[in-house]
């Protein structure tokens, strides 16, 4: 089945800077890759997902890229502000079937 | 919209007893919906796939005896936790798929039900 591993398991940065989150897939048939930010004692929301037809993808501040021959998808944020501070995952999945998620990064915002 | 209510929010009980969790999908229709585990600073852990008007997918290691789930209508699944005990304490949370209205591999997260078991 489909292993998602994740890195860092904590982030921190200044305020302003970038934060890039990088994730590994296993399973190639893999075609779904959705990113969720959980704020402390919440259900994790959806940020941005990519598929596996297009290589990136932007909303704003956030960014995704998908490298399906190399098997790993990484998340970008730009001009962090405090807000952002929350735990992110990343997941995958083929189609309409459950998701695998990563371990998750702590991601810290200094003022 | 694609909101996703979870009832209780949390929840404090004996050991022994059982726990009912309520998912309802309140602007949209799910098909599927799914429960998850997950423990403090850990991952979210799959337990089942809830098909409505059949039986549950429970994944490997989860007890189907024990996580009880119920997807009566297209809006409401449940998860029953029986005879619970402590180390069942975790934070609960489901999420659904609208299959109508937005892509069908997407899932929208429930706020989660916190569980403490006594």
């Amino acid at each position: 089945g489909e292993n998602v591993e994740q890195h860092p398991s904590t982030l921190s940065v200044q305020e302003g800077d970038s934060a890039v989150i990088k994730c590994t897939y296993s399973d190639s048939a893999s075609n779904y890759f959705p990113w969720y930010k959980q704020e402390l004692g919440k259900g994790p929301q959806l940020i941005i997902d990519i598929r596996s037809n297009v290589g990136e993808k932007k909303d704003q501040r956030i960014a995704v890229t998908l490298n399906k021959t190399a098997k790993h998808f990484s998340l970008h944020i730009t001009e962090t502000q405090p807000e952002d501070s929350a735990v992110y995952f990343c997941s995958g999945g083929q189609g309409a079937q459950k998701l695998v998620f990563g371990q998750g990064t702590r991601l810290t915002i200094n003022p | 919209g694609a909101v996703v209510s979870q009832h209780p929010s949390r929840v404090i009980c004996k050991s022994g007893t059982s726990v009912k969790i309520e998912c309802r999908s309140l602007d949209f229709q799910a098909t599927t919906m799914f429960w998850y585990r997950q423990f403090p600073k850990q991952s979210l852990m799959l337990m089942a796939t809830s098909n409505e008007g059949s039986k549950a997918t429970y994944e490997q290691g989860v007890e189907k005896d024990k996580f009880l789930i119920n997807h009566a209508s297209l809006t409401l699944s449940t998860l029953t936790v029986t005879s619970a005990h402590p180390e069942d304490s975790s934070f609960y949370i489901c999420s659904a798929r609208d299959v109508a209205g937005g892509p069908v591999e997407t899932q929208y997260f429930g706020p989660g039900t916190r569980l403490l078991v006594l």
